[in-house]
């Protein structure tokens, strides 16, 4: 069945660096957009980041731009998230999540999510 | 960006109830406009995309509508599992894909 497992996250001072991973199964990692999302508690999701399947980086969040790096390895079928010079703000559960699109084209949402990892910065 | 408003942040609902979460953009997304479930300690699972397309496998009491920039999630006959945090999301203006603050529905 199709799955994504993130990995990788924990507790960090701010300044450091992490970098999270996302194993894919379950379908052709290569044919998909995919994307970095976080989730502090209490509150909404928030998109952070997203690559298409060629690899473009589609974007990213404004606060995080210059900071964080998405990244793909088609062989490996994993999606990366290099965070550098973490904020206390950056807290939160990160998700990775497929970008799926109807048969259309024109209509795309998230599914599935990972079970996320838990990314603490704190002093 | 396009920010999304949901309201109410949270209701009281009993089973069988009619239950009503409003989404507002702050700009137009025509139909770009999705919704999520959420479940404590799980990940968002998509309800609805394209303001009134039912994910394969989602109950037919669940529904959405739009009218102008405003979108409605509607679930008729509230059952046990529906007890849940609920996220609007618009794919229109992207990046960023925005999403609401939530809405969750307790168990009066």
């Amino acid at each position: 069945q199709v799955q994504l497992v993130e990995s990788g996250g924990g507790v960090v001072q701010p300044g450091r660096s992490l970098r999270l991973s996302c194993a894919a199964s379950g379908f052709t990692f290569s044919d998909y957009g995919m994307h970095w999302l976080r989730q502090a508690p209490g509150r909404g999701p928030e998109w952070v980041s997203g690559v298409w399947n060629d690899g473009h980086v589609e974007g990213y969040l404004e606060s995080v731009r210059g900071r964080f790096t998405i990244s793909r390895d088609k062989s490996k079928n994993v999606l990366y998230l290099q965070m550098n010079s973490l904020r206390a703000e950056d807290t939160a559960l990160y998700y990775c999540a497929r970008e799926t699109k109807a048969v259309s084209g024109t209509w795309n949402w998230f599914d599935p999510w990972g079970q996320g990892t838990q990314v603490i910065v704190s002093s | 960006d396009i920010q999304m408003t949901q309201s109410p942040s949270s209701l009281s609902a009993s089973i069988g109830d009619r239950v009503t979460i409003t989404c507002r953009a702050s700009d137009r997304i025509y139909s770009y406009l999705n919704w999520y479930q959420q479940k404590p300690g799980k990940a968002p699972k998509v309800l609805i995309y394209a303001t009134s397309n039912l994910q394969p496998g989602v109950p037919s009491r669940f529904s959405g509508s739009k009218s102008g920039t405003d979108f409605t999630l509607t679930i008729s006959n509230l059952q046990p599992e529906d007890f849940a945090t609920y996220y609007c999301q618009q794919t229109y203006n992207t990046p960023p894909w925005t999403f609401g603050q939530g809405t969750k529905v307790e168990m009066k």
